[in-house]
């Protein structure tokens, strides 16, 4: 099945830098990528996505990018602030249009420094 | 759009009793269903996979009479957790995708069970 590794575990940037959070993933058939944002006692909730067919995605500070060669996977977060603190989890599918449950990564905690 | 919906977001209970959560999708209709687990400061582990109107795929290593899964319509979807024990304490999350080809997943706000 599916395994998706994600660093770094913990990263703390001043407010106002970027932040970077990196995947990988191991089945060369996944095609679905998302990106999720969970804070303290909620459920996760989507920031962006991409899929194998694009290379790159970008939705205002956030963007993400692809390789599928390498098979990994990236989150960049421009300007950040403080309510961007949050557990950051990246996942990985393949999506046929059928039923599929994402796999995750162990999920990013990233503080931003005021 | 696209909202889900879980209920109770918090509940403790007795070894030994049986909890019921749900999981409701809004605003679309769900064909199917994601239940996970987290543990604390760690990911979410998929569970098993509800089909509206069939029986749910459990997960490797997941015990499918402890975990009981009930997809009975397009927007409902429970999961019961049988004889609880406090080793079953753990934050469960629902997830849903609209039955549209590529549609994302949006999760509930979770559930915190504590087994005493």
């Amino acid at each position: 099945g599916e395994n998706v590794e994600q660093h770094p575990s913990t990263l703390s940037v001043q407010e106002g830098d970027s932040a970077v959070i990196k995947c990988t993933y191991s089945d060369s058939a996944s095609n679905y990528f998302p990106w999720y944002k969970q804070e303290l006692g909620k459920g996760p909730q989507l920031i962006i996505d991409i899929r194998s067919n694009v290379g790159e995605k970008k939705d205002q500070r956030i963007a993400v990018t692809l390789n599928k060669t390498a098979k990994h996977f990236s989150l960049h977060i421009t300007e950040t602030q403080p309510e961007d603190s949050a557990v950051y989890f990246c996942a990985a599918s393949y999506s046929g249009g059928g039923a599929d449950g994402l796999t995750f990564g162990k999920g990013t905690h990233l503080i931003i420094q005021p | 759009g696209a909202v889900v919906s879980q209920h109770p977001s918090r509940v403790i209970c007795k070894s030994g009793t049986s909890v019921k959560i749900e999981c409701r999708s809004l605003d679309f209709q769900a064909t199917t269903m994601f239940w996970y687990r987290q543990f604390p400061k760690q990911s979410l582990m998929l569970m098993a996979t509800s089909n509206e109107g069939s029986k749910a795929t459990y997960e490797q290593g997941v015990e499918k009479d402890k975990f009981l899964i009930n997809h009975a319509s397009l927007t409902l979807s429970t999961l019961t957790v049988t004889s609880a024990h406090p080793e079953d304490s753990s934050f469960y999350i629902c997830s849903a995708r609209q039955a549209l080809y590529n549609s994302p997943l949006h999760f509930g706000n979770g559930t915190r069970l504590t087994v005493t």
